[in-house]
């Protein structure tokens, strides 16, 4: 069974700070999803990403895959109270019976107070 | 266009109810799912259907019961549901393309469901 560490669970920041989530594993991931969640609304995708070390930037969004695919960051500079919500990691195993599931972390509840 | 749509938004039901729920994609993606959503934690997988077939089930109990008609919808049908079956059902696909946009699920807005 696959599990993913989601730290931490729960962020309350001021508008302008910078912020770090984790997302760490054991295991070895295909590749690994980042998702945004509004309250009342479905998880939104914002990155994927699959190579080792990969970095993808979305604005003031950065996000890391780590060398040996198990472990990833989303770090997030100057937020902004529209970057309130729910962050979810999800990794993916390629092949298999277990082929399209995704195994998610336990969330960061972030709120950015103006 | 990477949107995916369900009805209906809310949806409240008494325990002796049969409801469904709809879910439909125009993306031409052959993989769709099921999810069930408590407030503040991650979906939970229900069912995969790959191919119009069901290819995973999560143990799900017997009163939930998926149907994919074709390519482009998902129902859920409920039946007998308890209290403790409140909660945000979401729909997903992806694509079965085997490249890196395989792993990619979009999300609809859900359901908010709550059982009397």
């Amino acid at each position: 069974t696959q599990l993913l560490e989601q730290s931490p669970q729960f962020l309350s920041i001021q508008e302008g700070e910078n912020l770090t989530v984790y997302c760490n594993s054991s295991s070895v991931f295909s590749s690994l999803q980042w998702y945004r969640q509004e309250p009342g609304e479905g998880p939104v995708l914002l990155v994927t990403v699959v190579t080792g070390g990969e970095v993808k930037k979305l604005k003031r969004l950065t996000f890391q895959f780590g060398d040996a695919r198990k472990d990833s960051s989303l770090h997030i500079t100057a937020a902004q109270p529209g970057d309130t919500g729910l962050y979810l990691c999800a990794g993916a195993v390629a092949g298999g019976t277990s082929y399209g599931k995704l195994t998610f972390g336990q969330g960061t509840i972030l709120t950015v107070h103006p | 266009d990477t949107e995916v749509t369900q009805t209906p938004k809310h949806l409240v039901m008494g325990m002796t109810n049969k409801k469904s729920l709809k879910c439909e994609q125009h993306m031409g993606h052959r993989a769709m799912y099921w999810y069930k959503q408590k407030a503040k934690k991650p979906p939970e997988l229900m069912f995969v259907y790959s191919y119009e077939k069901l290819s995973i089930n999560e143990s799900v109990p017997s009163r939930f019961s998926p149907e994919c008609p074709n390519s482009s919808l998902l129902n859920l049908h409920l039946h007998a549901l308890q209290p403790e079956d409140s909660a945000l059902y979401l729909c997903a696909s992806s694509s079965l393309d085997r490249d890196r946009t395989s792993y990619e699920q979009y999300f609809g807005p859900g359901t908010r469901l709550t059982v009397t």
